[in-house]
């Protein structure tokens, strides 16, 4: 299994900044997936994130708000743009094996609170 | 449209009480259906990951079954430890790798 870290934890910003966060994975792989989880609710797919190319978006969300880094395959950050408080939930980064059928594994998510 | 039902959204047992949690699923080309386990405030916790209908897998009390509309998880003889909301996502055929989640099942054990 991959073990996969997460900076920073938990967040306080104001409205109108830029928080970035970091996803660290122990191993190497193919494909790391940002979601997001707002109070009470489940995870919703941000954006899949591939070495080498951009970010896939899904439905809802875009670039400009969520723009994703993957500089090499263990490595990923999500910049979360011009925050207003629908923003305050917590972003949680995954990541997939070299093949589409492996497991998948999350880091422990950011807590995030615009005010 | 891929969907993912889970029910009930909350079930209180007493500990030793043995219980199934449902995921229904309508998806285009399932290439896998995933358990986690979230407790609060932390990422989901990878329990289970199920391909083909009939199949089954354990760990510990829990032992997960998937049919071509459905998926239960069942828990026997649960402890106050096994608490915690459980996850059930589907991988969609033509996917990335990303999953699907529902709602969950906010699973409460009392001694």
């Amino acid at each position: 299994s991959a073990v996969i870290s997460q900076k920073p934890s938990r967040d306080i910003c104001q409205r109108g900044t830029s928080l970035t966060i970091q996803c660290q994975v122990d191993s190497q792989v193919t494909m790391m997936f940002w979601y997001r989880q707002q109070p009470g609710q489940s995870l919703t797919l941000i954006a899949t994130a591939n070495q080498g190319s951009e970010a896939t978006y899904e439905s809802g969300f875009v670039i400009d708000k969520f723009p994703i880094s993957r500089p090499n395959l263990t490595f990923s950050t999500l910049t979360v743009s011009n925050m207003s408080p629908e923003d305050s939930s917590i972003y949680l980064c995954s990541s997939g094996g070299i093949t589409v059928r492996n497991e998948q594994f999350f880091g422990p998510g950011t807590r995030l609170t615009v005010l | 449209e891929d969907q993912v039902t889970q029910s009930p959204e909350a079930l209180r047992l007493q500990e030793g009480e043995s219980s199934s949690l449902n995921c229904s699923y309508t998806v285009s080309g399932l290439r896998g259906l995933f358990w986690y386990r979230q407790d609060p405030g932390k990422g989901p916790e990878f329990l289970f990951t199920l391909y083909s209908a009939g199949e089954e897998k354990e760990k510990e009390r829990l032992k997960a079954t998937l049919t071509k509309k459905e998926s239960f998880l069942h828990i026997t003889a649960p402890k106050p430890e096994d608490s915690a909301t459980y996850l059930c996502a589907v991988r969609p055929g033509g996917s990335q790798g990303n999953l699907i989640f529902g709602k969950g099942t906010k699973l409460s054990v009392k001694p």
